[in-house]
Order: structure tokens, then C-alpha cells, then sequence
């Protein structure tokens, strides 16, 4: 059984740095064309892709966001990181961690966590 | 960059419908397409993977077509759980979502 938490601050202040992290359990990031991604909505909006890393370290980020985000893995923990830096208020949204599986026609997101409500206010 | 548009926005509709919703991609994302369903405070639920590729466990009254840049989702009859918002989203390229299809009921 697949399953994702993330966890991480509830509140940041404007120009602070976010870090989430994904723990998850039931696969292993070492599996070939395993990945993990992040996902975040705001509230009453639409799903925004941001990131994800997959089995052997390669990294996609979105071109829109690229810029203030970083992902990393700890496979011996079953951990992913997403750091996101100079946050401000429209980034308010729940993040979500999802499993990318393997397989030719994998690029969609298998399981989701739960997901996390960042808000950013002063 | 990939941009999805769906249509339409909201869609009211009775238990029994038949209910279609489609996807625009900007250029061409072969097959590379999946549909989510989301319901309110949850997280998304995958319904459907390289453009009619049924997830397990999902009900057979939930089907995906299309290829290059347009694709629908069929739900060939509503029940009261399909009551949600549907996302299409693209991974030719990068990965983007539509900005969702929202089912009421009518």
C-alpha cells in the first residue's frame, strides 16, 4: 500500500523560505523510473504542477517557478524536500506530494498525500 | 510551455447523465494525458492515464479518448458520487493542468 504525507509549516511571513517534506511508505525512490512530484492549490483555484525528482536524481521544475525551487531526495529515509524560496502571500495553497509510478506510460500522479495548507501572511 | 484549457467550467447535470468533458492542449501531447477527479478538502483522485488507460478500481462508467491535442472524459451515467471537480493534465512536456471542470448537480 502506497501512501504520502507531507509535512511542514502551517504559517510563513512574506520573503521567507518554505520547506515541506514528503515522507512516504510502499515504494522505494531507488526503483527505476520511480519519481515523486509537488503539487500545490490555492484555495478555489486550479492544481499547479512544481516539481518533481525522479529515481536517479534527475529533476523537472516548472519554468514559471524554477527559479525559487528545490527538490531533493533521502532515499534511506523515503523522504523528498521541496524548498521554495522569497514566499508571498499568492503562494498561500495546499501543497501536495504525489508517487509518479514507473512504466512507458507513466507521467501522471498514482497517489497523492493528503496535502498541507501553507498560508504566508506577516 | 504546454497550456490546457477545459470546457466548460461548470456543468449542471442529473444522476443518470451522460456527461462529457473536454480537454485542449496548445500544441500536440500525443497520449500523454490524464484525468483527475477531486472532491472538496481531498486530494485528487486519478481516473484515467495516457489518455483512456483505466486506473484500477475505477468505474467502468468513466472513460478517456482523444489523441494530439484534444481529448474528452465521459461519464456515460452520473451517479451521486461523481459529483466533483475534473482535471485533465498533460506530461508530454513538463506537466500542466486544466484549470478544472466542475459537476453540479442540476
Amino acid at each position: 500500500q502506497i501512501t504520502l504525507k507531507e509535512s511542514g509549516p502551517t504559517l510563513v511571513k512574506p520573503t521567507q523560505t518554505l520547506t515541506l517534506t514528503c515522507t512516504f511508505s510502499g515504494f522505494s525512490l531507488s526503483t527505476s523510473g520511480v519519481g515523486v512530484g509537488w503539487i500545490r492549490q490555492p484555495p478555489g483555484k486550479a492544481l499547479e504542477w512544481l516539481a518533481l525528482i525522479y529515481w536517479d536524481d534527475d529533476k523537472r521544475y516548472n519554468p514559471s517557478l524554477k527559479s525559487r525551487l528545490t527538490i531533493t531526495k533521502d532515499t534511506s529515509k523515503n523522504q523528498v524536500v521541496l524548498t521554495m524560496t522569497n514566499m508571498d502571500p499568492v503562494d498561500t495553497a495546499t501543497y501536495y506530494c504525489a508517487h509518479r509510478p514507473s512504466g512507458d506510460n507513466s507521467g501522471h500522479f498514482q497517489y497523492w498525500g493528503q496535502g498541507t495548507l501553507v498560508t504566508v501572511s506577516s | 510551455d504546454i497550456q490546457m484549457t477545459q470546457s466548460p467550467s461548470t456543468l449542471s447535470a442529473s444522476i443518470g447523465d451522460r456527461v462529457t468533458i473536454t480537454c485542449r492542449a496548445s500544441q500536440s501531447i500525443s497520449s500523454w494525458l490524464a484525468w483527475y477527479q477531486q472532491k472538496p478538502g481531498k486530494a485528487p483522485k486519478l481516473l484515467i492515464y495516457k489518455a483512456s488507460r483505466l486506473e484500477s478500481g475505477v468505474p467502468s462508467r468513466f472513460s478517456g479518448s482523444g489523441s494530439g491535442t484534444e481529448f474528452t472524459l465521459t461519464i456515460s451515467s452520473l451517479q451521486p458520487d461523481d459529483f466533483a471537480t475534473y482535471y485533465c493534465q498533460q506530461y508530454n512536456s513538463y506537466r500542466t493542468f486544466g484549470q478544472g471542470t466542475k459537476v453540479e448537480i442540476k
